[in-house]
């Protein structure tokens, strides 16, 4: 099993360029979101899914968008970069009836 | 609201203990503790649902306080490789949704 696999690794945008981070896992788990991590602020979620078709915002979602058209991939759009949006991006994923939440090996994003 | 975490960082020497505290002022339904190292993702180590328990595996253990809204992280024996930042993250309902803490940077040295 590959796990959460997220791409790219790194990316650099120029502000209101647009963009979509993939991830995907290879556990059939229902329960996927997507974070971004910023000094000093810890980890905030962006977008969850609970299964296919069906996705909610979380703590910060303005300026990104999400789709859950299967159940393994669950990819981040950036409509319109900007600066702000510059973090380590960290995709992850967990089974409805498990415990253990897997992260992704995480996006560095760079706005310029 | 972001739950809150103290100590913000706590130096060790090997061999010691530590607390990690999570407080929320929000009921709580489960709380999640991960550890992630410098330039590494976060690790899932423990969950802990409403109802007062109290897990453990190895020398890393936790507790929750339900009346207080409240958890603790306890590292007994400390190993270099406790090193990095934990994090306690809060559910309110069941499901997936997180809110994380700033985290507590943990360093352990001989």
């Amino acid at each position: 099993n590959a796990g959460v696999t997220q791409t790219p690794k790194f990316q650099v945008l120029k502000t209101g360029q647009s963009m979509t981070l993939q991830c995907a896992q290879d556990m059939n788990h229902e329960y996927m979101s997507w974070y971004r991590q910023d000094p000093g602020m810890g980890l905030r979620l962006i977008h969850y899914s609970v299964g296919a078709g069906i996705t909610d915002q979380g703590e910060v979602p303005n300026g990104y968008n999400v789709s859950r058209s299967t159940t393994e991939d669950f990819p981040l759009r950036l409509l319109s970069a900007a600066p702000s949006q510059t973090s380590v991006y960290f995709c992850a994923s967990r089974g409805r009836h498990t415990d253990t939440q897997y992260f992704g090996p995480g996006t560095r994003l760079t706005v310029l | 609201q972001q739950p809150v975490q103290s100590p913000q960082a706590v130096i060790l020497r090997e061999g010691e203990d530590a607390v990690i505290n999570c407080s929320s002022s929000k009921a709580l339904y489960s709380v999640h503790w991960y550890r992630q190292k410098h330039g590494e993702a976060p690790v899932f180590l423990m969950i802990l649902l409403k109802g007062g328990e109290q897990k453990g595996h190895d020398k890393i253990s936790a507790s929750f306080n339900e009346k207080k809204q409240q958890s603790s992280l306890y590292l007994t024996a400390s190993q270099l490789s406790y090193s990095g930042t934990y994090f306690c993250g809060t559910a309110t309902g069941g499901g997936n949704k997180l809110t994380f803490g700033t985290g507590t940077q943990l360093k352990v040295e001989l």
